[in-house]
């Protein structure tokens, strides 16, 4: 069975400083990653996504991700933050039947 | 969100009534998902469609019922025998083919009181 596991509920940073929001995942089938913002009262918007080939994915915002199969991780990454950024982030893997299971999202809260 | 629309954004329901919320697309995708959020718990499936006139039940199916009458349409009511009624729902659709991203709705807020 797929799982996904954000393990920081809340990452504080402070504007411009890099960020780095943590995904582990479990899956015994071909592995399909994404990772979704969601900023607040509103629905999710597909950041990224990892489906096969290079393991250095890029996505919008200046966010991205690089999947690592010996370690299960799918991290994502930003360089340097703004407070737009500021919203929660969420993990998913895509199982069986093409449903998806989301980790429990990460609060990224960018600090002036 | 764009071709998805989800109404209302905000219901508010007295306990032991049934509510129905909309969900629509205008992308003409097969695919439509329920999920259901709560704070600290990330989303969770309520029930899924791959096809007119055909939906299945996912995790946490007790309390909800669903029809796909239309491909454009996958309304899901919220029934008296919800336990928790109140959170945030969302309605997705799948593009299908191999990447077969989800894309989601604006969302409902529904409170019951």
């Amino acid at each position: 069975a797929q799982s996904v596991t954000q393990l920081d509920s809340q990452v504080p940073v402070f504007e411009e400083a890099p960020v780095e929001l943590r995904c582990n995942y479990s899956s015994s089938v071909s592995v399909y990653l994404f990772w979704y913002v969601q900023y607040p009262n509103q629905g999710l918007q597909l950041l990224l996504k990892y489906l096969s080939g290079s393991t250095l994915v890029k996505g919008i915002n200046g966010f991205e991700a690089e999947f690592n199969k010996s370690q299960t991780s799918f991290h994502l990454r930003k360089p340097s933050v703004h407070i737009s950024d500021t919203a929660e982030y969420f993990c998913a893997v895509r199982g069986a039947t093409n449903k998806l299971i989301f980790g429990t999202g990460t609060l990224l809260a960018v600090q002036p | 969100d764009g071709g998805i629309t989800q109404s209302p954004k905000y219901l508010f329901r007295k306990e032991g009534q049934n509510v129905t919320l909309s969900c629509e697309q205008n992308l003409n995708h097969d695919a439509m998902y329920w999920y259901r959020q709560d704070p600290g718990q990330g989303l969770r499936l309520i029930y899924y469609s791959q096809i007119v006139n055909d939906f299945q039940k996912g995790d946490i199916a007790e309390g909800y019922s669903v029809s796909r009458e239309k491909k454009e349409s996958f309304p899901l009511t919220v029934t008296s025998a919800q336990k928790n009624p109140t959170a945030f729902y969302l309605c997705a659709i799948a593009t299908g083919g191999s990447g077969n991203e989800q894309f989601f709705g604006p969302g409902t807020r529904l409170t019951v009181l």
